[in-house]
């Protein structure tokens, strides 16, 4: 089976501007799960989503927001990009929306905000 | 809310030598426990997981991890360290019935020295 993938791998973007990240969990798998990781603030929870509802969320602004489409591949939408906001984002996903099943990553989104 | 810490920001170990990295949690009941490792430009691979029963857990690539309530720790440990384990590695909790939700460490940087 492929394991999860995300595009692009690598961004570069402007302050101000927007940002889509696009991640394609393993097939079968239901659940997606985000995280951002950056040196300051390390791996940091964004949200996660089961069968196109978000499920569960972290704390970080408006900005940032996410949806799954039917096929369970999932995006993640920053707005407004802040210099703050460059960070690798992790995209990992699990077969269902339970505690004990295993979440695999993928390689990440590397977004630099200029 | 939960919190992980993972004392040891470095550690430099010789090749074929014992290798232990500390994590400590914060939470009103037993968590679910989680080591997972990283290396340079990659994802987040498990290494091992606790859920419940046996408190010594075994893992892949030869690593183990051990649950002490009275300690609240889940220390990570490989009795002979290979050159391909340098790597950051994170421990991770989540709570029971919250999905799938994860809470990181800061990460333990492992430099292995030949």
């Amino acid at each position: 089976k492929a394991g999860v993938t995300q595009t692009p791998r690598y961004l570069i973007k402007t302050r101000g501007q927007q940002v889509t990240l696009s991640c394609s969990p393993i097939s079968g798998h239901r659940s997606v799960s985000w995280y951002q990781q950056t040196p300051g603030q390390g791996l940091q929870f964004l949200f996660e989503y089961f069968s196109e509802t978000q499920r569960n969320k972290g704390n970080f602004p408006g900005r940032f927001s996410g949806r799954q489409f039917s096929n369970s591949r999932s995006e993640m939408n920053v707005s407004t990009l802040e210099l703050g906001d460059s960070a690798l984002y992790l995209c990992a996903s699990s077969q269902q929306r339970a505690d004990q099943e295993t979440q695999y990553f993928g390689p990440g989104t590397r977004l630099l905000v200029l | 809310a939960q919190s992980v810490t993972q004392p040891d920001i470095h550690i430099t170990v010789s090749e074929g030598a014992s290798l232990e990295l500390r994590c400590n949690y914060s939470y009103g009941a037993t968590p679910y426990l989680f080591w997972y490792v990283q290396s340079p430009g990659q994802g987040l691979q498990l290494l091992l997981k606790y859920f419940s029963g046996d408190t010594l857990v075994q893992g892949i690539k030869g690593f183990e991890a051990e649950f002490k309530r009275s300690q609240s720790s889940f220390n990570l440990r490989k009795p002979s360290v290979h050159w391909s384990d340098a790597a950051e590695y994170f421990c991770a909790v989540a709570r029971p019935a919250a999905g799938n939700k994860l809470t990181f460490g800061g990460g333990t940087r492992v430099l292995v020295k030949p």
